[in-house]
């Protein structure tokens, strides 16, 4: 079976400057996280989706980022404007009911 | 809201020697699930644990999930270099008014063995 597909895998910008990333789930898997992960540390939720309503979003930046999930299969999270602290890999999972979440490679943010 | 914690936060070993990582919780879980991480990779799920007390091993690994469900540990014996990388633990506990699970992972643990 295919895995989570994540684009792209790297991205630099510069502060200030927007920047989006695409997350494609395995099929048929009706929850999927999007989760910060900053060198040294554990992966933080950001947001968490059931097909496309949102679970729990109680860590997002609101003021700078977004997320959607597209009839409840890809999703897009958004960073506008960035800013230097933005920079870290983010991951995006994806999983049945309460099982297993399966990562994609995540996409390693560099603002500069 | 939720944490999950773990230590220790690194743990330099000699190949041979035993490793073992704990986690706690500060809300009680409906499963706890553990992950490696290899450097510069992704989460990799090991392994779940749902019920109360429930031990579960995988050749060298010994995953054990507490009595009142708030804390766990994993435990390798006799550690290969096959065995560096982060392990982390993740608690599945009901987001606040809905009846779904938020997957919160603890801070890890660095494993590093010496050859």
């Amino acid at each position: 079976e295919a895995g989570v597909a994540q684009s792209p895998r790297y991205k630099i910008i510069e502060k200030r400057q927007s920047v989006a990333f695409w997350c494609n789930p395995i099929s048929g898997h009706a929850t999927l996280y999007w989760y910060q992960q900053i060198l040294g540390q554990g992966p933080k939720l950001l947001i968490q989706f059931q097909n496309n309503g949102v679970v729990d979003d109680s860590q997002l930046p609101k003021d700078r980022f977004s997320a959607e999930r597209l009839k409840g299969v890809d999703s897009t999270l958004k960073i506008q404007p960035a800013k230097l602290e933005d920079s870290a890999v983010y991951l995006c999972a994806s999983s049945l009911w309460t099982g297993e979440a399966f990562f994609g490679q995540g996409t390693r943010l560099t603002v500069v | 809201g939720q944490q999950v914690m773990q230590i220790p936060q690194y743990q330099h070993v000699q190949e041979g020697e035993d490793f073992t990582t704990y986690c706690n919780s500060s809300t009680t879980l409906s499963n706890i699930q553990w992950y490696k991480q290899r450097p510069g990779g992704h989460p990799v799920f090991l392994i779940q644990l749902v019920k109360s007390g429930e031990v579960k091993k995988q050749k060298r690994l010994t995953f054990q999930f507490g009595e009142a469900k708030k804390n766990s540990s994993l435990h390798i014996t006799a550690t290969q270099t096959t065995d560096v990388g982060t392990y982390f633990c993740a608690g599945l506990a009901n987001a606040g008014g809905t009846s779904y699970g938020k997957l919160t992972f603890g801070q890890g643990t660095i494993l590093t063995v010496h050859p």
